[in-house]
């Protein structure tokens, strides 16, 4: 069970926008709208952000969002903040193996 | 408001068997409209998805780790637990508990459990 791809590292600039990828296959990401995404930071728990590719939360900030093309997803966070700087994990359903998620390798945003 | 809480050994021989539980208060397990899973994450590394399971039993595990998982869950006392035989230095993570919603993404995350395999 292969995971997602995504860049290790992203950087911005307060005020700027960044987007981090993850991408997987036709069996995961780019067959079902069951993409999701977590936040967290050292030391704590990942907190969901998007799900169901650019749905968000109760509570999260519209400054984050998501989308996705073929067996891409995206997020974009726009208006960087220094609270920003964490990690970021995509996740998706996969039809292969157990029916059940996969994770991205993740990626730490650092905010200049 | 609905917690998620894990608990068990910190420490594990190798060889042996990790034994964890979560508790889930503020709310049932048993409710239709979730699944429960554990996740783990070694020490400077990334998520993994180690198994889930329904309300009703029915359990999925990751194949890299299917042979030496078990889930399983105690409605009545509103709890469900991992099991993961056979442990090496490769298991030591921190492990989560979480409640995975029907289109397959974690709402919400117990602060995680540190647990070392080491003799």
């Amino acid at each position: 069970q292969s995971a997602l791809t995504q860049p290790a590292s992203v950087s911005g600039s307060p005020g700027q926008s960044i987007t981090i990828s993850c991408t997987g296959t036709s069996s995961d990401v780019g067959g079902y709208n069951y993409v999701s995404w977590y936040q967290q930071h050292p030391g704590k728990a990942p907190k969901l952000m998007i799900y169901e590719v650019s749905n968000r939360p109760s509570g999260v900030s519209n400054r984050f969002s998501g989308s996705k093309s073929g067996n891409t997803a995206s997020l974009t966070i726009s208006g960087l903040q220094a609270e920003d700087e964490a990690d970021y994990y995509c996740s998706s359903y996969t039809s292969s193996s157990t029916l059940d998620a996969i994770f991205g390798g993740g990626t730490k945003l650092t905010v200049l | 408001q609905l917690q998620l809480q894990e608990s068990g050994p910190r420490l594990v021989k190798p060889s042996e068997t990790l034994s964890l539980t979560c508790t889930v208060s503020g709310g049932s397990i048993s409710s239709s409209s979730y699944y429960w899973g554990w996740i783990r994450q070694p020490p400077g590394k990334g998520l993994e998805w180690i198994g889930s399971i329904y309300y009703s039993g029915s359990t999925y595990y990751n194949p890299s780790l299917k042979s030496r998982v078990t889930v399983s869950v105690e409605s009545s006392k509103n709890q469900f637990s991992l099991k993961l035989s056979s442990v090496t230095a490769a298991d030591t993570a921190v492990y989560y508990c979480a409640r995975r919603r029907g289109t397959w993404y974690f709402d919400l995350w117990g602060r995680g459990t540190l647990v070392t395999v080491s003799s």
